[in-house]
């Protein structure tokens, strides 16, 4: 595996379902980020973890919830989502989120659809 | 606070044709700037980035783009608009003070007529 993978590609999953999507980065990044791409709207940032800190989150809904248990891997955990939160989710991973340069990844999104 | 605004969520060009696609920042400080493309179902590319060494930077595909400070503006562009270029395409801005994320433009999405 190359780049920025993310799984599942698609998700669809009623409002009381808890699932998680994955994001493993393979360039040797330090940093992650979950990004919310809805339809006619601007992407959204949601998370940023750097040396697997967070150190920003967006004012995201508590239904949300990041983990990065390495530099290399990040999840999004869901639960009791509404059907607004219907998107695709990306991830990307960058090396210096501090540095101006500095360029971000995009793994290939999860399409995901609340019921 | 930095933004980007992309005027035109549509563009149809001819094959062949001249691609331009606008965007317009707002930044106190000297912005970064980049454009990316999104092919269907998948994720954001790289095309190029403005990190102030040349006011013309030129990226993949055949695309570039200039930074002019004066009317605050970094347009992509390309000679000759090929079947494969469409899909959107978005600009985005970065400071080097205060939020450093990336903010994006809303997106312009090209259509390449044959």
């Amino acid at each position: 595996e190359t780049g920025v993978t993310q799984t599942p590609r698609h998700l669809v999953m009623g409002m009381t379902n808890k699932k998680s999507l994955k994001c493993e980065q393979h360039l040797g990044h330090n940093a992650m980020y979950w990004y919310k791409q809805s339809a006619k709207k601007p992407l959204e940032l949601m998370f940023v973890y750097n040396f697997k800190e967070q150190t920003e989150n967006n004012s995201v809904p508590s239904r949300f919830s990041p983990e990065c248990p390495n530099s290399s891997h990040l999840f999004l955990h869901l639960h009791t989502l509404q059907p607004e939160d219907s998107a695709l989710y990306l991830c990307a991973s960058s090396q210096d989120p501090g540095g101006g340069t500095d360029t971000q990844y995009f793994g290939p999104g999860t399409r995901l659809t609340v019921l | 606070a930095q933004s980007v605004t992309q005027l035109g969520s549509h563009v149809s060009v001819s094959e062949g044709a001249l691609v331009l696609l606008r965007c317009n920042y707002s930044s106190s400080v000297p912005p970064y700037l980049f454009w990316y493309v999104q092919y269907p179902n998948q994720g954001l590319q790289l095309l190029l980035k403005y990190t102030s060494a040349a006011t013309l930077v030129k990226g993949i595909n055949g695309f570039e783009a200039e930074f002019k400070k004066s009317e605050t503006s970094f347009h992509l562009t390309k000679p000759s608009a090929h079947m494969s270029d469409a899909a959107e395409y978005f600009c985005a801005v970065r400071v080097d003070t205060g939020r450093r994320a990336l903010t994006f433009g809303s997106g312009t999405r090209l259509q390449v007529q044959p």
